[in-house]
């Protein structure tokens, strides 16, 4: 079975902390991606990478950066976590063009 | 960047077909449709996906529209667990963009 996997399923982290969510897949896919999903605004692309070393932002890479240093794992960064980041986060990966995207089961997210 | 338009939600009764509409008017000729659900506190799944010719597999269908401007997924038989939100999207290079999706309930 193809695997995304996301190290954390829930985390609490407080204001200002730096904070890793780690996403790992097994079906040497070149695209990745991470989401965030809050309630009726839908999954929102945060960033995405499509190579090793490579990112593109997405539609709010604001308070947010990702690291790919290696073509399995793609990591979301929040420098400096804020309490409007308290989400559902979900990362994802697909082969190029036209192909499935296959996603994580998610990283709840509660900054107090 | 190409968008999709779907209801917000749609109610079904148990064991009737649904169909699932979604407008892509600024497809283009290389990007795929696909559809996905997702289940409460759950990733995503794939459901189906198709380019031109309307497609069939163990979970469902989907009919595309001549101009390829729309399509429709369709459950042939609704059950209590294809209650979730589905999301059709379309793949232009390797950029993928989620709208809120339709939000599908199964009545018993």
């Amino acid at each position: 079975d193809v695997k995304v996997t996301q190290s954390s399923r829930y985390l609490v982290k407080r204001t200002g902390e730096k904070v890793f969510l780690e996403c790992v897949q097994d079906m040497d896919h070149e695209n990745m991606f991470w989401y965030r999903q809050d309630p009726g605004l839908g999954l929102r692309l945060i960033y995405f990478s499509y190579d090793v070393k490579m990112k593109e932002k997405g539609d709010i890479p604001e308070g947010y950066s990702v690291s790919r240093e290696k073509k399995e794992r793609f990591s979301l960064i929040l420098e400096s976590a804020s309490t409007n980041q308290t989400s559902m986060y979900l990362c994802a990966s697909s082969s190029p063009l036209g192909n499935t995207i296959y996603f994580g089961e998610g990283s709840w997210l509660t900054v107090v | 960047d190409a968008k999709t338009t779907k209801p917000n939600s749609m109610e079904s009764n148990e064991e009737e077909p649904v169909h699932l509409p979604c407008n892509h008017s600024t497809i283009s000729g290389t990007d795929y449709i696909h559809w996905y659900r997702q289940l409460p506190s759950q990733g995503p799944e794939y459901v189906i996906h198709g380019l031109t010719s309307n497609v069939n597999n163990r979970m469902a269908s989907l009919a595309i529209a001549e101009d390829r401007k729309s399509s429709t997924l369709i459950l042939h038989r609704a059950t209590l667990r294809d209650a979730a939100v589905y999301y059709c999207i379309l793949t232009p290079g390797d950029k993928v963009i989620f709208g809120p999706g339709t939000s599908l309930s199964v009545i018993p």
